[in-house]
Formats: structure tokens, sequence, C-alpha cells
């Protein structure tokens, strides 16, 4: 299994600045992901990122505003850009061994944020 | 594409009740199906999970199974207790997703003593 720490776990930001949201494995991992969760709504795919190269953005989702970076197997950030109250969300970082379905996938604990 | 839908919540249940929560899912490929559980101020964790059709998964008292003819996923527990009070997803990936995942939009139960 993995354990996936995620810093901060949560903070407040104002309006038009940016924050960063490093995601740690315990161990190294093929594959890792971002995900969104708006209050009271599921969890969607913002990007899956991608070791040594850019992410792979989902439709809605664009690097300009939520750039991610990888430099090994085991690390990932996420900066959410230019934030405005729509971007509150709880943001979880997701990983796992390989695509393959007897992969199990493993989540972050999240960080929740609110944009005044 | 792919999609799941599952229950509106909240359901709100007695201690020792009976615990149903329904989903069904749209493929595009072949599935695997999961649930995963969130509790107060957690992170989801992997309850359960079908990997193929009449595949019977179960964990905690939970179980759930993979019915491909009706290309459903409910989720079902004999008794529930207060500590089972959480959000519970259902989720898929297919094998030509590349591990990503799609959920459903969540349900939340409440137990009470």
């Amino acid at each position: 299994s993995a354990v996936i720490s995620q810093k901060p776990s949560r903070d407040i930001c104002q309006r038009g600045t940016s924050l960063t949201i490093q995601c740690q494995v315990d161990s190294q991992v093929t594959m890792m992901f971002w995900y969104r969760q708006q209050p009271g709504q599921s969890l969607t795919l913002i990007a899956t990122a991608n070791q040594g190269s850019e992410a792979t953005y989902e439709s809605g989702f664009v690097i300009d505003k939520f750039p991610i970076s990888r430099p090994n197997l085991t690390f990932s950030t996420l900066t959410v850009s230019n934030m405005s109250p729509e971007d509150s969300s709880i943001y979880l970082c997701s990983a796992r061994g390989g695509a393959g379905i007897y992969n199990e996938q493993f989540f972050g604990p999240g960080t929740r944020l609110t944009v005044l | 594409g792919n999609s799941v839908t599952q229950m509106e919540g909240p359901v709100t249940l007695s201690e020792e009740a009976f615990l149903t929560i329904n989903c069904t899912y749209t493929a595009t490929g072949y599935p695997s199906l999961f649930w995963y559980v969130q509790y107060p101020g957690e992170g989801l964790q992997l309850l359960l999970k079908a990997t193929k059709a009449d595949d019977k998964g179960s964990n905690k008292g939970f179980e759930a199974t993979y019915r491909k003819e009706t290309t459903s996923f409910h989720l079902e527990k004999g008794s529930v207790q207060v500590s089972d009070s959480a959000v519970y997803f259902c989720a898929l990936t297919t094998t030509d997703s590349w591990g990503k995942f799609q959920f459903g939009a969540g349900t939340q139960v409440v137990v009470t003593p």
C-alpha cells in the first residue's frame, strides 16, 4: 500500500493570489493524479501528473490555471493560480502503482481551500 | 464516456438498520468498480472493489456485487453502526482509462443511536 500526505491541510487565501499544494507518497508510484471536490459535490479529475513532462489535463482544466509539477516518482505539486471564490474546494492527490485494474488507487487526506 | 450515478443523500438510519446505497454505471471499456468511504475530516479510503462481472466485494460488513446485466454495484450492510456515518462514493475505472477514476456524486449516511 501507499501512504499519501499533503501540505497544507487547509488554507484561506485572498482572491487573485496563488497557492501551491504538495503531495508526497511514501513509495514510488507509477501514476499520480489531482482531483477537485467542490462543496457538496463529487470528485472531478483535474489532471494526470506525468513524471518529467507536462501534465495531462482533463476537459475544463488548463495549465495556466492549475500548473502541476512532478519531478520524481514520489512527489507532485498542484498550484491554483489567480484564485477566485469558485476555486474553494478540497484538492486531493491520488496515486497508484500502475494502470492495470489490479493496482489499487490511494488518496491523500486532501487540502481544504477557501478563497475569500 | 464513463459515468456513475448513485442515490442522493443524506440517508438517515437508526443503529442496526439495513443500509442500501444504489449505484449504476455506464462505461465504454470494461470497468472495475469500487466503493470508497470518506469519514468526516478524512481522505478517501477504499472500502471494497470488484473487477469482473458477478464478483462480490466485501469489507467491514459491507458488500456489493458487480451486476453487468443491470450495470449496477449497490452497496449493502445488514446492521449499521454509528461509526458507519460517512460519505460513500461509488467509482469506476476501465481498462482504457489509464488509471483515471470516475466518481459518483457521493451519498452521505447518518446513523443515529
